[in-house]
């Protein structure tokens, strides 16, 4: 079955970086995009951007330009959300969420939490 | 930039009523718009897709609507694990924008 599984929950301090991971399964890495959204506690759900899994080109929502970078490692049909510079703002989940239009499945989500 | 202005931003409801939560869209979205339910602690989950088309495996009382810019999620008759928050996203031309979200609580 299909299954996006993401890396564990990150505590971090201010100025630090960190890398999330969204392992997929059950269906042609390639064949889907990979969108990452965030949401912060007791907030609603933000689109910060997408990445073409086909040939890896991302695009970042204009709140995303920066600090944050989308990659791939399509030989193990990863996609990876990197922070760097971390700010207490950036403590939240971050989900991935695979799409062909519609995001049909989603990771379980991967908490960070940023404080000093 | 396409803004989704969603409403209400929380409500209660009985069992049995009927509950429509609405996205207006601040441009021409055609059809290009998902509902999404998300239960606390829980990954969202697809409702409704392209406004009007029911997800698989999605109960027969949730729908989509839409009339000009203005789109609308209905539950004919609210049941218990209808409690959750309601999303709407708008997908056009690869940007991407959620509402702010809709909490549905029982009264």
């Amino acid at each position: 079955q299909i299954q996006l599984v993401q890396s564990g929950p990150e505590l971090k301090k201010p100025g630090e970086s960190v890398k999330i991971s969204c392992k997929a399964s059950g269906y042609t890495f390639t064949d889907y995009a990979m969108h990452w959204v965030k949401q912060a506690p007791g907030k609603g759900l933000k689109w910060m951007g997408w990445i073409n899994t086909y040939t890896g080109k991302p695009t970042y929502a204009d709140d995303f330009k920066g600090r944050f970078v989308f990659s791939l490692e399509a030989s193990a049909s990863t996609a990876n959300l990197q922070i760097s510079n971390l700010k207490n703002e950036d403590t939240a989940t971050y989900f991935c969420a695979r799409s062909a239009d519609v995001m049909d499945a989603w990771g379980q989500g991967a908490s960070v939490t940023v404080s000093s | 930039d396409i803004q989704m202005t969603q409403s209400p931003s929380s409500m209660s409801a009985s069992l049995g009523d009927r509950v429509t939560i609405t996205c207006q869209a601040s441009q021409d979205i055609g059809n290009n718009l998902i509902w999404f339910q998300q239960k606390p602690g829980k990954s969202p989950r697809p409702m409704i897709y392209y406004a009007t088309n029911l997800a698989n495996g999605v109960p027969s009382r949730f729908s989509g609507s839409r009339s000009g810019s203005d789109y609308s999620l209905t539950i004919s008759s609210l049941e218990s694990e209808d409690m959750a928050d309601y999303h709407c996203l708008q997908y056009k031309q690869y940007l991407y924008t959620f509402g702010a979200g809709t909490k549905l609580e029982l009264k």
